[in-house]
């Protein structure tokens, strides 16, 4: 199974803050997706990215994909309290049969405080 | 609405006692995935199931069983439960099997065995 290692894996800032969160791995990726959760709730997608190099902005949320397929961050500008949650990124992994299963890493815990 | 339903949302029971926790979605999805998710952990997939009445094992299959009779169920079965199985579990479901499938997640079901 390819893995892949976020960090940090906790993060606690104020209100208007900037972050960065990166997801990497070792392996080459044909994709990657990112994932947000919510306490109580189940994982709801932000984005996918396919190229290489590829940058995909969702308002505030800023999405890079490395130009090798092996790592992606998420920048957040101007952080709100509604940004808080667990973000977690995923890529596939070929199972066989023409399937793929989805490989999580473990998340970044997101708190902003108002 | 489009959705993945799972029941119970919460179970607290005893070392070794069957049960079966249901998922359901009304997307007409074909791929159908069981995970569960604990501290430190991340989320890990189960079972999947690329269409009815195939199946197969994920990173962590030990102790349970699923079924695909029909396209919009996928119950997940814990014959002789542990505590170890103690867990926060999500299914999920996707259109396509495909290597940019976007999960759809229900809102999870919270297990605790005694």
């Amino acid at each position: 199974t390819q893995l892949l290692e976020q960090s940090p894996q906790f993060l606690s800032i104020q209100e208007g803050e900037n972050l960065t969160v990166y997801c990497n791995s070792s392996s080459v990726f044909s994709s990657l997706q990112w994932y947000r959760q919510e306490p109580g709730e189940g994982p709801v997608l932000l984005v996918t990215v396919v190229t290489g190099g590829e940058v995909k902005k969702l308002k505030r949320l800023t999405f890079q994909f490395g130009d090798a397929r092996k790592d992606s961050s998420l920048h957040i500008t101007a952080a709100q309290p509604g940004d808080t949650g667990l973000y977690l990124c995923a890529g596939p992994t070929y199972s066989g049969a023409g399937s793929y299963q989805l490989t999580f890493g473990k998340g970044t815990k997101l708190s902003v405080i108002p | 609405e489009a959705q993945v339903t799972q029941n119970p949302r919460y179970l607290i029971t005893v070392t070794g006692k069957k049960l079966t926790v249901t998922c359901s979605q009304n997307m007409n999805h074909e791929y159908m995935s069981w995970y569960r998710q604990d501290p430190g952990l991340g989320l890990r997939q189960i079972y999947y199931s690329m269409n009815v009445e195939v199946t197969d094992k994920g990173d962590v299959p030990e102790g349970y069983k699923v079924s695909r009779k029909e396209k919009r169920n996928f119950p997940l079965i814990l014959e002789s439960p542990s505590p170890n199985q103690t867990s926060l579990y999500f299914c999920a479901s996707s259109q396509e099997r495909g290597p940019y499938n976007e999960q759809f997640f229900g809102p999870g079901t919270r297990l605790t065995v005694l």
